[in-house]
């Protein structure tokens, strides 16, 4: 079955550095997205990207923040000037329809910050 | 009100037990909602999918939606050990903005 792939599994990053994470969504999907999951809280939307630009975003996706399809396969999201409240799991996501059908994430990439 | 709300457990049952999870939500313009398996360092994995109100069944796991209520339901008959998960209720109105639940951590003892 088809899957979503996310590189590197675990990040180690010190303040201020800048990160980017990777993501190969499903080839046929059209339309991919950024979560954060803290240590022990919620799955949080941090943003949806289709047609080679963002469609929505959340109060939490601020300047510090970018995403980009540099190329066919990828989706990357790199976050700037990283901070300690950074760390956290990221997953991406991907659907092949904005609505109809469901989000299918990928297994996460664990970021922390030092 | 938060606009999601799970009861985060922890829930235990013995094997073979009928699992009932719940959410409720205060957003009247949902309408898509999911039902998503985490297992412990891996991502969200889609169990159920259903579209408005009424009930989904798909081998031993079966959703239901109740809007007039704003209550969602996932039942697990039959439970097995490797039903020993986080489960994850999210919904969405449809403009990709999925917003989920905290997420119930069940265990399903042999």
């Amino acid at each position: 079955e088809p899957e979503v792939t996310q590189t590197p599994s675990h990040q180690v990053t010190q303040m201020g550095q800048e990160v980017i994470l990777r993501c190969v969504p499903i080839s046929n999907h059209l339309y991919f997205y950024w979560y954060r999951q803290i240590l022990g809280q919620k799955v949080e939307f941090l943003v949806s990207f289709y047609n080679n630009e963002i469609s929505e975003k959340s109060e939490i996706f601020d300047d510090q923040f970018s995403v980009e399809r540099p190329d066919g396969s990828n989706f990357t999201l790199k976050i700037r000037s990283t901070k300690l409240e950074d760390s956290a799991m990221y997953f991406c996501a991907s659907s092949e329809s904005a609505s109809d059908q469901p989000q299918h994430f990928g297994d996460g990439t664990r970021l922390s910050i030092l | 009100q938060k606009e999601v709300e799970q009861d985060p457990g922890p829930l235990s049952v013995p094997e073979g037990a009928i699992v009932s999870l719940n959410c409720t939500y205060s957003n009247s313009a949902f309408q898509y909602f999911m039902w998503y398996r985490q297992y412990s360092r891996k991502g969200p994995e889609l169990l159920m999918y259903t579209y408005s109100s009424g009930n989904k069944e798909d081998g031993r796991f079966t959703a239901q939606v109740d809007k007039s209520s704003k209550y969602i339901s996932l039942f697990i008959r039959d439970s097995q050990p490797s039903d020993s998960a986080t489960y994850l209720c999210a919904m969405s109105a449809g403009n990709n903005d999925m917003r989920f639940g905290a997420g119930t951590r069940l265990t399903v003892k042999p």
